[in-house]
């Protein structure tokens, strides 16, 4: 199974900061990647799939780049709705799975 | 607009049995792969199983194979969970996501652009 690390588990940034998020997949997975956001008792909510395409009416502070094993997740100008966890998940074979999450929180 | 909408989970006692539905309105549901996930309380996603437009393709999350059946009704515009043998771990909210096709890296690629509001399953005597 292909294990997804990410780093760091936590940050803490203010409104405006250039926050940027690691994905290390455990072997190859070309551009197989997407990420999400999660609200406290919300579902998740795709942000970028193929490692570096904007899912439909997603704000451009949001991207993504990245390929074979390191991803990164990058806001621009972090917004207060920002505040949330991003998970990445790879896409290249099954068992599909998620890295264990990034908490950002407002400082 | 695009809605799912799970149904079916509760309280069950280890060892028993438990049938999720996701009932699924606003696209053609037969045109779109479908998968389940799952997070425990207070942590990560955890995908669980994905099944195909035709349910040709059935996957699993090997801490659910052999106990966890995946299936759907196209007719009826429904995926649906069938949890047996369920253990304290299995506790989570199941959320079931729709599969949108996308190209990565030249070839084809599954991600969940659509998601229900989850159904909380509690595994506990």
């Amino acid at each position: 199974d292909i294990q997804l690390t990410q780093s760091p588990s936590f940050l803490s940034a203010s409104v405006g900061d250039r926050v940027t998020i690691t994905c290390r997949a455990s072997q190859g997975i070309s551009s197989y990647l997407a990420w999400y956001q999660q609200k406290p008792g919300r579902a998740p909510k795709l942000l970028i799939y193929a490692a570096s395409t904007l899912q439909s009416g997603v704000p451009s502070r949001f991207s993504g780049s990245g390929s074979g094993t390191e991803f990164t997740l990058t806001i621009s100008s972090l917004q207060p709705e920002d505040f949330a966890t991003y998970y990445c998940q790879q896409l290249n074979s099954y068992p599909l799975t998620f890295g264990g999450g990034t908490k950002v929180e407002i400082k | 607009e695009v809605q799912l909408v799970e149904s079916g989970g509760g309280l069950v006692k280890p060892g028993g049995s438990l049938r999720l539905s996701c009932a699924a309105s606003g696209f053609t549901f037969s045109a779109y792969s479908m998968s389940w996930v799952r997070q425990a309380p207070g942590k990560g996603l955890e995908w669980v199983s994905s099944i195909s437009t035709a349910s040709t393709y059935i996957y699993y999350a090997d801490s659910v194979k052999g106990r966890f059946t995946i299936s759907r009704d196209n007719a009826k515009n429904s995926l649906y969970l069938q949890m047996n043998s369920l253990r304290a771990e299995d506790t989570a909210v199941y959320y079931c996501a729709r599969d949108q096709l996308g190209y990565c890296s030249g070839g084809s690629c599954y991600s969940s652009d659509y998601w229900g509001q989850g159904t909380l399953v509690t595994v506990s005597s």
